[in-house]
């Protein structure tokens, strides 16, 4: 089955820095990747995803790359705010969005 | 209601009773999933359905676990016999298929 690798399991940065979080998957036939992000006490929400048709996909601050042949995507955060700290998981399912895996977490605190 | 909705939102119970965690997902919403997560982890897939058809259970950790959704909308995830290493958070998501997981404020069990 599928297995989801996430690096760094913890990442501090000052506002207005750059962070950066990747994730690395086992299935070759995963072709969907979301991003969640998971404020502390609450549920955990969609903020990104990118499907295998493309290699990277851009919203505000955020953006994900995927790179298919070497089975691994990173999410990039830009000019982060305090309010960007939170934990992000990302994940990987196939066809048909079925059994979504996520990976362990990371835990980005950003400091003012 | 808006959201998914998960019951009881906190559950105390002695070793070796039987629970059960409800969860009404956002109408509509022809997927249903459960997953369980713990404390620092990622969410652990459990099981999820189509409509009312089971489609995966493979990460049901054991037969002391089960789930049903009788009617495609409201699920139960039942645990017999509990033992204290089934204590976590467990979350119920919903989704069009469209790839986003709208998830439940989840479910805390705690075995004694």
């Amino acid at each position: 089955g599928e297995n989801v690798e996430q690096h760094p399991s913890t990442l501090s940065v000052q506002e207005g820095d750059s962070a950066v979080i990747k994730c690395t998957y086992s299935d070759s036939a995963s072709n969907y990747f979301p991003w969640y992000k998971q404020e502390l006490g609450k549920r955990p929400q969609l903020i990104i995803d990118i499907r295998s048709n493309v290699g990277e996909k851009k919203d505000q601050r955020i953006a994900v790359t995927l790179n298919k042949t070497a089975k691994h995507f990173s999410l990039h955060i830009t000019e982060t705010q305090p309010e960007d700290s939170a934990v992000y998981f990302c994940a990987a399912s196939g066809t048909g969005f079925q059994k979504l895996v996520f990976g362990t977490g990371t835990r980005l605190l950003v400091s003012p | 209601g808006a959201g998914v909705s998960q019951s009881p939102r906190y559950k105390v119970t002695k070793r070796g009773q039987d629970v059960a965690l409800r969860c009404d997902p956002i109408s509509g919403h022809v997927s249903l999933y459960w997953y369980r997560q713990a404390l620092g982890q990622g969410p652990e897939f459990l099981t999820y359905f189509n409509y009312e058809a089971q489609q995966d259970k493979s990460g049901l950790p054991n037969d002391r676990f089960s789930a049903e959704r009788p009617e495609g909308s409201i699920s139960t995830l039942t645990i017999q016999r509990t033992e204290q290493r089934d204590s976590a958070m467990y979350r119920c998501a919903s989704s069009l298929n469209t790839g986003e997981l709208f998830f439940g404020e989840g479910s805390r069990l705690t075995v004694l």
